[in-house]
């Protein structure tokens, strides 16, 4: 059975400073791993994903993660953050079960951008 | 804008009541999410559809029951209503077309219908 940790309940980030958000996993076949954005009071919005080649993907505004296979993360990071990144942010995890997708979501991380 | 919406945004009801929240997928995707969203749970699976069928279930309790229309849109029924069934509901949809699929489609989330029980 999949499932995806996300290890940080909670990050506190100073503006324009750099940040990561943890994500692990666990699968027993190929997966497909996402992050998902939260704004407040709103659905959740892709940032970005990863299928398969490299794996360093880059989403939008400025994120990217890394896929590490053999430590199973997938971490999110970006360089430098906003007031406007503050928001909750969601690991997931899909694959093939059956022939349909199951899609297994993370516990969340709220990202608190400070001034 | 996801092109996925749900009605109502807002439901007030009491316990032991009925509601019915419903969700219109994005043009061309037939599979349809239900998630619940609590405080305490997080963002917890519910049921899927793909095409009219039921296709997965997760953390769905026996008072609720979820189907999938001829024209695509979804119903979540919550019956028996209690007071830690308030949440936010999302339904979300997909691409994802039965074993065609790949595993990797993104799914698109509605913004959410919240439920306040009294």
């Amino acid at each position: 059975a999949q499932s995806v940790t996300q290890l940080d309940s909670q990050v506190p980030v100073f503006e324009e400073a750099p940040v990561e958000l943890r994500c692990n996993y666990s699968s027993s076949v190929s997966v497909y791993l996402f992050w998902y954005v939260q704004y407040p009071n709103q659905g959740l919005q892709l940032l970005l994903k990863y299928l398969s080649g490299s794996t360093l993907v880059k989403g939008i505004n400025g994120f990217e993660a890394e896929f590490n296979k053999s430590q199973t993360s997938f971490h999110l990071r970006k360089p430098s953050v906003h007031i406007s990144d503050t928001a909750e942010y969601f690991c997931a995890v899909s694959e093939l079960s059956g022939g349909y997708q199951k899609v297994t979501f993370g516990t969340g991380t709220k990202l608190q951008v400070i001034p | 804008d996801s092109g996925v919406t749900q009605t109502p945004k807002h439901l007030i009801t009491a316990t032991g009541q009925r509601v019915t929240l419903r969700c219109s997928p994005r043009s061309g995707d037939l599979s349809v999410y239900w998630y619940q969203q609590s405080l305490d749970q997080g963002l917890q699976f519910l049921i899927q559809y793909y095409n009219g069928e039921e296709r997965a279930k997760g953390n769905i309790l026996e008072r609720f029951s979820a189907q999938q229309f001829p024209d695509l849109h979804s119903e979540l029924n919550l019956s028996s209503l209690e007071l830690g069934d308030s949440a936010l509901y999302f339904c979300a949809s997909s691409m994802t077309r039965g074993t065609s699929g790949s595993g990797g489609e993104t799914q698109y989330f509605g913004p959410g219908t919240r439920l306040l029980v009294l």
